[in-house]
């Protein structure tokens, strides 16, 4: 099966600054990489997505890279904010009906 | 993006009773419908994968006699929590998927304690 592996488990970043997350993949089968944005005691809120057919996606602060050869993509918050703070978690999947495989989650911290 | 409604958000129950937990996609029909379970500060486990009209997909591990899943209509799934003990407490989250698309959209979850 697929394993999903993310990095890092907790990141702090000031206001302002930029944010990074990366997560690989083991199955080269996989081709859609969405990510979400879990608030404490909250639903997971899908923030970004990707597919296999792109490399790169941008909505406003928020962007994800994908690179097929090495199995690896990445979520870029920038100009972060304290509303960032929350818990990111990657996931794959090889298409419509497959189940996402998720990552172990990074819980952002935004200083003031 | 679309609306999916989980009831209860919170539930406290007795070691021994079960429990009932509801996922309803609002706007849109979701022939797939996914549970997890998820402990603090980890993150989602697959428990099953729910289809319309058919069995559930039960996960390595999770036991499908305890834990019943049916998806009897396009908007709703149940989980229900059979004969439950304490180390069944934890936050169970659903999400519902629709055709064609791939994104899945999650309940607001229930968060089980047993006493």
């Amino acid at each position: 099966g697929e394993n999903v592996e993310q990095h890092p488990s907790t990141l702090s970043v000031q206001e302002g600054d930029s944010a990074v997350i990366k997560c690989t993949y083991s199955d080269s089968a996989s081709n859609y990489f969405p990510w979400y944005k879990q608030e404490l005691g909250k639903r997971p809120q899908l923030i970004i997505d990707i597919r296999s057919n792109v490399g790169e996606k941008k909505d406003q602060r928020i962007a994800v890279t994908l690179n097929k050869t090495a199995k690896h993509f990445s979520l870029h918050i920038t100009e972060t904010q304290p509303e960032d703070s929350a818990v990111y978690f990657c996931a794959a999947s090889k298409g419509p009906g497959n189940q996402f495989y998720f990552g172990t989650g990074t819980s952002l911290t935004v200083i003031p | 993006g679309a609306v999916v409604s989980q009831h209860p958000s919170r539930v406290i129950c007795k070691s021994g009773t079960s429990v009932k937990i509801e996922c309803r996609s609002l706007d849109f029909q979701a022939t797939t419908m996914f549970w997890y379970r998820q402990f603090p500060k980890q993150s989602l486990m697959l428990m099953a994968t729910s289809n319309e009209g058919s069995k559930a997909t039960y996960e390595q591990g999770v036991e499908k006699d305890k834990f019943l899943i049916n998806h009897a209509s396009l908007t709703l799934s149940t989980l229900t929590v059979t004969s439950a003990h304490p180390e069944d407490s934890s936050f169970y989250i659903c999400s519902a998927r629709g055709q064609p698309t791939i994104r899945d959209f999650f309940g607001q979850g229930t968060r089980l304690t047993v006493v």
